[in-house]
């Protein structure tokens, strides 16, 4: 089944303690990214990647960092977490991005990280 | 800055009426727009997208207008049901080399037995 893959699903943690998010896609998608969805302020861009090895900010990158060493994978790092990240967090790819074609957009079921 | 704009932020209505909901823009540079569905604690689910070149897409009930040009885009719904309830958000892809999503903050839709 083609899927966007996230987990942890559900994490409760504390400041500072440095936690990854994997996010794994099996449909060959170049172009991949993450989001986090906070009430009133609804879905803000974190990160995105083109391809491999090619990742960019989007509106809220302070306190993250990604990579991308695998076309499938773009995990989603919190060095040293703070309470303002507690949020709820979507990966999702795309086969290509922009003006190269047809950029439907498939979503991961969601983080939910909280952090204390 | 793009900025996209839903509004209102809920709706409630009762079955079987045909809705139209809407979305605003105001870069009209865009690659494209998307309009997707959300269930209460799930992810996303992408009910159509526009290409900035066209003017329409249509999927069963639901029929997705873009007019570019005035930065606006509709959903329709016909024939509303009880499982259409859900949250619904619209977003932009701008042009300039930003490959930037930007969302709308979406329109929760309740539809009554």
């Amino acid at each position: 089944e083609a899927q966007v893959t996230q987990n942890p699903r559900y994490l409760i943690t504390v400041t500072g303690k440095k936690l990854t998010v994997t996010c794994s896609q099996n449909m060959n998608h170049e172009y991949m990214s993450w989001y986090r969805q906070d009430p009133g302020l609804g879905l803000r861009q974190i990160y995105y990647s083109m391809n491999v090895e090619v990742t960019d900010k989007g509106d809220v990158p302070e306190g993250y960092k990604v990579s991308r060493k695998e076309k499938r994978n773009f995990p989603l790092i919190l060095e040293s977490p703070s309470p303002n990240q507690t949020s709820l967090y979507f990966c999702a790819s795309s086969l290509f991005s922009g003006g190269a074609g047809a950029n439907v957009l498939t979503f991961g079921a969601g983080s939910r990280l909280t952090v204390l | 800055k793009q900025e996209v704009t839903q509004i209102p932020a809920a709706l409630s209505v009762p079955e079987g009426e045909n809705l139209v909901l809407n979305c605003s823009f105001t870069d009209s540079a865009i690659y494209n727009l998307q309009w997707f569905r959300q269930d209460p604690g799930k992810g996303l689910t992408s009910l159509l997208l526009i290409q900035s070149s066209q003017r329409e897409q249509t999927s069963g009930r639901l029929n997705a207008s873009l007019d570019k040009s005035s930065g606006r885009s509709t959903l329709y719904i016909a024939a509303s049901q009880p499982g259409d309830s859900a949250t619904y958000l619209c977003a932009v892809e701008t042009q300039g080399g930003s490959e930037k999503l930007v969302f709308g903050k979406g329109m929760k839709l309740t539809v009554n037995p």
